[in-house]
């Protein structure tokens, strides 16, 4: 079975603060993503990484950055942490979307609260 | 811009009842339409559609794409307290060698006793 995990089920950090958020899967997928859920708006793709060392901005990065320095690994980072960004985050990976019977496999997710 | 529209935005049925959610979509590059079911923790996965696999079926659901009208629908029959959660339609489309989902804002299901 895929296994997707993430560092925090719940993180509350201040203003202004620097927030990391890690994701790992076990399932040498290539492409990982990190999206964020609010109330009303949906699923959201903050970025996406296809390979190591590689991300391409989703619908919403401002605020945000990754990295991915391994392939199991990818990081989403608040550089500076403001309360628009309360939000629960969603880590997933895939093989690949392209091919038949592929999927998305998506970790708990991290409920993040910025004071 | 990849768009994804579903509807009903809510829905209450009783238990028994056949429900009917929809999901239409504009994207670039169409490869695939998944369907998620949410309860309160991460998606879960349900059904992929492509070009190749317009219909699918598991058990009391079932789900069709018309990649023609672009919509697809997930039908759940004889339904049960169980199904109640959030269902997410998402569409799978690429640039070059990438590929990325898109999703729409769900539609939450209560299904009454």
């Amino acid at each position: 079975d895929v296994k997707v995990t993430q560092s925090s089920r719940y993180l509350v950090k201040r203003t202004g603060e620097k927030v990391f958020l890690e994701c790992v899967q076990d399932m040498d997928h290539e492409n990982m993503f990190w999206y964020r859920q609010d109330p009303g708006l949906g699923l959201r793709l903050i970025y996406f990484s296809y390979d190591v060392k590689m991300k391409e901005k989703g619908d919403i990065p401002e605020g945000y950055s990754v990295s991915r320095e391994k392939k199991e690994r990818f990081s989403l980072i608040l550089e500076s942490a403001s309360t628009n960004q309360t939000s629960m985050y969603l880590c997933a990976s895939s093989l690949d979307l392209l091919l038949e019977g592929d999927t998305q496999y998506f970790g708990p997710g991290t409920r993040l609260t910025v004071l | 811009e990849d768009k994804v529209v579903q509807s009903p935005l809510s829905l209450v049925v009783h238990e028994g009842d056949t429900v009917t959610l929809n999901c239409s979509y504009e994207v670039t590059n169409f490869r695939s339409l998944l369907w998620y079911k949410q309860e309160k923790k991460a998606p879960t996965f349900l059904f992929m559609l492509t070009s190749s696999g317009i219909e699918k079926k598991s058990g009391r659901l079932s789900s069709i794409l018309d990649k023609k009208e672009l919509f697809s629908i997930l039908n759940i029959t004889a339904t049960q307290t169980g199904d109640s959660a959030v269902y997410l339609c998402a569409v799978g489309g690429y640039t070059g060698a990438n590929s990325k989902l898109t999703f729409g804002k769900g539609i939450t299901l209560s299904v009454r006793p």
